[in-house]
């Protein structure tokens, strides 16, 4: 069982189109983390959410880290294949800094 | 700045040898953390340690896993024997302990293990 689920878990969409990717959990997350992986490399890091509510914007990309710190999500406007690739989020529990990683959001923007 | 330094790339083995990983982490990151991705499970933990010690390794598959870190700048995973189910990508990521709860992690660009 994923502590944390992602939705959808595969996402083909045309360039220019928006979208948006949810990260949910039933456990309280001291900080949220939202990672962009493609073929053959690492995750890398896009965006720390730590306070209930937080909206953070990244260019094209707003995260939102819900009020009750259980869920988070992603939305894409207009979107680019530059995009395409697997979108994880991951978060924290405690001071520990142990992320645990969402099931993962495959993403295709076709030219 | 290198990023984590992770060797080999890819290494294919005959069930029952003996694999080790190597991960070189970001100077003056004091966590590391080695993860396994697979297509089912996604990625998970296997273990950490902060300061060069083992935190938690109750991610560690089994007792054919161990990992190492003698020192800052260097970590193994060994995998004695190896099963075809052991097949999968490992990645080492590191990540300063400041207590700060915005650092990420970098992470390598992973070991592509392929046991036959």
């Amino acid at each position: 069982t994923q502590l944390l689920e992602q939705s959808p878990q595969f996402l083909s969409i045309q360039e220019g189109e928006n979208l948006t990717v949810y990260c949910n959990s039933s456990s309280v997350f001291s900080s949220l983390q939202w990672y962009r992986q493609e073929p053959g490399e690492g995750p890398v890091l896009l965006v720390t959410v730590v306070t209930g509510g937080e909206v953070k914007k990244l260019k094209r990309l707003t995260f939102q880290f819900g009020d009750a710190r259980k869920d988070s999500s992603l939305h894409i406007t207009a979107a680019q294949p530059g995009d395409t690739g697997l979108y994880l989020c991951a978060g924290a529990m405690d001071s520990s800094y142990k992320l645990i990683f969402g099931s993962g959001t495959r993403l295709l923007v076709r030219p | 700045d290198a990023g984590v330094i992770q060797s080999p790339r890819h290494e294919v083995t005959e069930m029952g040898q003996e694999v080790t990983l190597r991960c070189k982490p970001i100077s003056g990151h004091n966590s590391l953390f080695w993860y396994r991705q697979t297509m089912m499970r996604g990625l998970e933990l296997l273990i950490y340690f902060n300061n060069n010690v083992p935190i938690d390794d109750s991610g560690m598959p089994e007792d054919r896993f161990s990992a190492k870190m003698p020192n800052a700048s260097f970590s193994t995973l060994k995998i004695q024997p190896s099963e075809p189910r052991d097949s999968a990508v490992y990645f080492c990521a590191s990540r300063r302990r400041d207590g700060s709860r915005s650092a990420g992690y970098t992470f390598g660009s992973g070991t592509r293990l392929t046991v036959v």
